[in-house]
């Protein structure tokens, strides 16, 4: 039963450089998400898909770019990285509204 | 701007009493209302849902939902070290598989 897995777990980016966090997941849902996770915040929404080549803006796209070329994959493209972009980042894909989440991506922008 | 509000503690119980999280949301057209449980350094993890006024159980744990009141709550019953955590309350509107994510209330349960 593997469910949604991401990688990496942990990652150091240095200001400027790009990076691709991978999110696959063997449900076969049609909703996935990305979502981030601040010290002390809840979760915001970067992008969500709701099948394969369909995907859209979440509450706090800036700085990042998603594709959607298969049911599985859903990996989130980090593009110039910034130091406000470190977070916890959580991918999650969902049946009847019910999120099953992955194991989380720790990134530290320096 | 939809919102969902949570006080976030921490909620310090001693164990085998009852632990009471509160939440509000902004958005008078939600229709679905989620309870996730996140553990340091785990991801969240889906405890319980509702969708109607009233009471919903599952073992010791009950979620309450007032619509008119644009609330909802989590009731742990016999608390347990164990569920020392951070239990977050999420919102879904009609049609929209987005949910709106509270902050969390941290809960310690003192043995």
């Amino acid at each position: 039963n593997a469910g949604v897995t991401q990688t990496p777990k942990f990652r150091i980016l240095k200001i400027g450089q790009s990076m691709t966090l991978q999110c696959a997941q063997d449900m076969n849902h049609n909703y996935m998400y990305w979502y981030r996770q601040d010290p002390g915040m809840g979760l915001k929404l970067i992008y969500y898909s709701v099948g394969a080549g369909i995907t859209d803006k979440g509450e706090v796209p800036n700085g990042y770019n998603v594709s959607r070329s298969t049911t599985e994959d859903f990996p989130l493209r980090l593009e110039l990285a910034a130091p406000s972009q470190t977070s916890v980042y959580f991918c999650a894909s969902s049946y009847d509204e019910k999120l099953f989440f992955g194991s989380g991506t720790q990134l530290s922008v320096l | 701007q939809k919102e969902v509000e949570q006080n976030s503690g921490p909620l310090s119980v001693p164990e085998g009493a009852i632990a009471s999280l509160n939440c509000t949301y902004s958005d008078r057209g939600s229709q679905s209302f989620f309870w996730y449980r996140q553990y340091s350094g785990k991801s969240p993890e889906l405890i319980m849902s509702i969708y109607s006024n009233g009471d919903k159980e599952d073992g010791r744990f009950t979620a309450q939902l007032n619509k008119a009141s644009q609330y909802v709550s989590l009731l742990i019953r016999d608390s347990q070290p164990s569920d020392s955590a951070t239990y977050l309350c999420a919102v879904g509107g009609a049609g929209s598989y987005q949910l709106t994510f509270g902050k969390g209330t941290k809960l310690s349960v003192i043995p």
